[in-house]
């Protein structure tokens, strides 16, 4: 059983449609995260949910947004695709946010705009 | 600001041989400091973390890594890698206080290991 599962895994798409990115955990996690890897490897936070809460949201374009319609979901919306937009999106749980706690990933999707 | 620096973006290595990979960190506060592996087609995974005390940590698949505070150093080993720890790593620091979202990871160093 897939711990943390985001579909689809790969995403292509054209300029200025609008998709969504779907992850579901079924570990009974509090908190659940979106974050982006670009081509440069760098792996960066965009947005953390506490139990369908949003608690953090990083500088991200509001063409971007969360929905958590419970907390094993996050799924992610992005309207107007622009090519910057072009990455790896992962999505993570975590039993509570503090330290002693780690990360639980899914595989990734990677999104193609062109 | 915190930043992660891996100054190697691959490391290629042959089975059986040691491998060090490095991993420096900037922060005006104390951290916390984390390893992180992603294999081929999967997220990342835990590989080991200091939180405090000991500073030579030891994680899953033997490797091990040793916060060194006056080098701000945070460099991961294993004395004798095998195919299967092909795979990207990733260093990440946390300040003191911070949850788990604000993680600041590294751009990963891809270590391939040939027979």
């Amino acid at each position: 059983d897939t711990a943390v599962s985001q579909t689809p895994k790969y995403l292509v798409t054209q300029m200025g449609n609008d998709k969504s990115i779907k992850c579901e955990q079924n570990l009974g996690h509090d908190t659940m995260y979106w974050y982006k890897q670009d081509s440069k490897k760098f792996l960066k936070i965009m947005f953390s949910y506490n139990n369908k809460e949003l608690i953090i949201n990083e500088t991200v374009p509001n063409r971007f947004s969360p929905k958590s319609p419970d907390k094993a979901h996050l799924n992610l919306h992005i309207n107007s695709l622009e090519l910057g937009d072009s990455a790896v999106y992962f999505c993570a749980s975590s039993p509570l946010t503090g330290v002693n706690e780690k990360l639980f990933f899914g595989s990734g999707t990677q999104l193609s705009v062109l | 600001a915190q930043s992660v620096t891996q100054l190697d973006s691959q490391v290629p290595v042959f089975e059986e041989a040691p491998v060090e990979l490095r991993c420096n960190y900037s922060s005006s506060v104390s951290v916390y400091l984390f390893w992180y592996v992603q294999y081929p087609n999967q997220g990342l995974q835990l590989l080991l973390k200091y939180l405090s005390g000991s500073t030579l940590v030891k994680g899953i698949n033997g490797f091990e890594a040793e916060f060194n505070k006056s080098q701000t150093s945070f460099h991961l080993r294993k004395p004798s890698v095998h195919i299967s720890d092909t795979a990207e790593y990733f260093c990440a620091v946390l300040n003191y206080g911070g949850s788990q979202g604000n993680l600041i990871f590294g751009k990963g160093t891809k270590l391939s290991v040939k027979p």
